[in-house]
């Protein structure tokens, strides 16, 4: 039982390339979600998705796109990278049952770096 | 607007000690949800404690327990008889109903937690 697992762990971009992080959960979990972690800002959402082929805006969503084409997987691209961009992805996941229980668990994180 | 603020930027304490770091939050909505993160250096971000807005008890897992004072509006996480190992950076987050239409954590900036020999 791994569970959340993130691919790549590091990686540098220039600007204006693109790129794909890959989140993948092994415990049946039905929401998916991607974060950014910034210094001094916590952790904030970018998007989620509540099952199998839906996605949904987070908080700061601009630059950023999703897809869930399995149940398991939850990817986040960036279509053209911006050094606004650089911070370290987070994925969680949750089963979904409840919404003030709901615990997300996280992935290890991907630390990108844009040129 | 949800907020959580955590005031100590860094504590140091003696391992065997136990140590409090303090969480405060605001909010309009009637129930929530209180979690505590920790994020050692190698950076995940491990799930420590949950407490309910509804929960009279105190929640306790392990060494971790949540001191929730509803009134005041805070979630004070202690961690007792402290370990090398508990040195990380811990966060503090609450959940909404989802009929705010919110589905993300609300984050603390977290405190950083030194635990000396």
């Amino acid at each position: 039982n791994a569970g959340v697992t993130q691919t790549p762990k590091f990686r540098v971009l220039k600007t204006g390339q693109s790129m794909t992080l890959l989140c993948a959960q092994d415990m049946n979990h039905e929401y998916m979600y991607w974060y950014r972690q910034d210094p001094g800002m916590g952790l904030r959402l970018i998007h989620y998705s509540v099952g199998e082929g839906t996605t949904a805006k987070g908080e700061v969503p601009d630059g950023y796109n999703v897809s869930r084409l399995k149940k398991q997987n939850f990817l986040l691209g960036l279509e053209s990278a911006a050094p606004s961009q650089t911070s370290v992805y987070f994925c969680a996941s949750s089963y979904g049952l409840a919404a003030i229980t709901d615990t997300q668990y996280f992935g290890p994180g991907t630390r990108l770096t844009v040129l | 607007a949800q907020k959580i603020t955590q005031t100590q930027p860094g504590m140091f304490v003696q391992e065997k000690e136990a140590v409090t770091l303090d969480c405060t939050y605001d909010t309009s909505d009637q129930s929530y949800g209180l979690f505590w993160y920790k994020q050692p250096s190698s950076g995940e971000m491990i799930f420590l404690i949950y407490q309910g807005s509804y929960d009279e008890q105190n929640a306790t897992e392990g060494r971790y327990s949540l001191n929730f004072q509803k009134a005041r509006k805070s979630a004070n996480l202690v961690i007792s008889a402290s370990q090398l190992g508990d040195s990380a950076m811990y966060f503090c987050a609450m959940s909404r109903p989802w009929s705010t239409g919110r589905r993300a954590l609300t984050f603390g900036s977290g405190t950083r937690l030194q635990v000396q020999p």
